[in-house]
């Protein structure tokens, strides 16, 4: 798994986008960039992936560099739920396979009333 | 509603003793994993299965023990062998092929005394 590098806290302000960024310069082509949120004592959440094109779902918008060496995660308007700690994963997809996710501190996310 | 469930939510135990905690699912998912989570860091998988009577040991899967008799369930039984039990542990499971969306429980937090 390439090695992801996220700050380890964020303010955002109610209402406001909250882009949250990732690094990963060793990611390989095959690895995939995945995102979870973990809310205070609760399981994980699956949030969004992608491999080199731009991806947005319900939940997220996911930007990836040209370069694919870093990303990040767009929240377009921050609520008050999306206080939590949000990690970055970074790992290759190789279809049927027994396959684990990593999860590293990630950062925890504020938003502010 | 599908969902996972884990049970109980806060379990207490005296050392020496082994405690099993219960994940069911009924979201019809072929693979389901263990993590463990410590106060302010990621997860650690401890053990996962991807098809019925068939599991692999994770990162930490000392003193840890887990059988998966049924699609439904997967029960992990933390030993007197580990050393440090006192832990937030999670349930997940995935669509085979699909590790990557994994879908938590609420977790079950135990304190060994």
């Amino acid at each position: 798994d390439a090695k992801t590098t996220q700050p380890p806290s964020m303010d955002c302000a109610e209402g406001r986008a909250a882009n949250l960024p990732c690094n990963h310069s060793t990611i390989s082509g095959n690895e995939y960039v995945y995102w979870y949120r973990q809310i205070h004592s609760q399981g994980p959440q699956y949030i969004i992936h992608g491999l080199k094109n731009n991806e947005t779902n319900e939940m997220a918008s996911l930007i990836i560099t040209e370069d694919r060496k870093s990303s990040t995660l767009i929240l377009p308007h921050a609520t008050l739920r999306d206080t939590a700690v949000y990690y970055c994963i970074a790992k290759a997809y190789s279809g049927a396979g027994s396959y684990q996710l990593t999860f590293g501190k990630g950062t925890k996310l504020s938003v502010i009333p | 509603d599908g969902g996972i469930t884990q049970s109980p939510k806060y379990l207490f135990r005296k050392e020496g003793q082994n405690v099993t905690l219960s994940c069911e699912q009924n979201l019809n998912h072929d693979a389901m994993y263990w993590y463990r989570q410590d106060p302010g860091q990621g997860l650690r998988l401890i053990y996962y299965s991807q098809i019925v009577n068939d599991f692999q040991k994770g990162d930490i899967a000392e003193g840890y023990s887990v059988s998966r008799e049924k699609k439904e369930s997967f029960p992990l039984t933390v030993t007197s062998a580990q050393k440090n039990p006192t832990a937030f542990y999670l349930c997940a499971s995935s669509i085979s092929g699909r590790f990557y969306e994994q879908y938590f429980g609420p977790g079950t937090r135990l304190t060994v005394t």
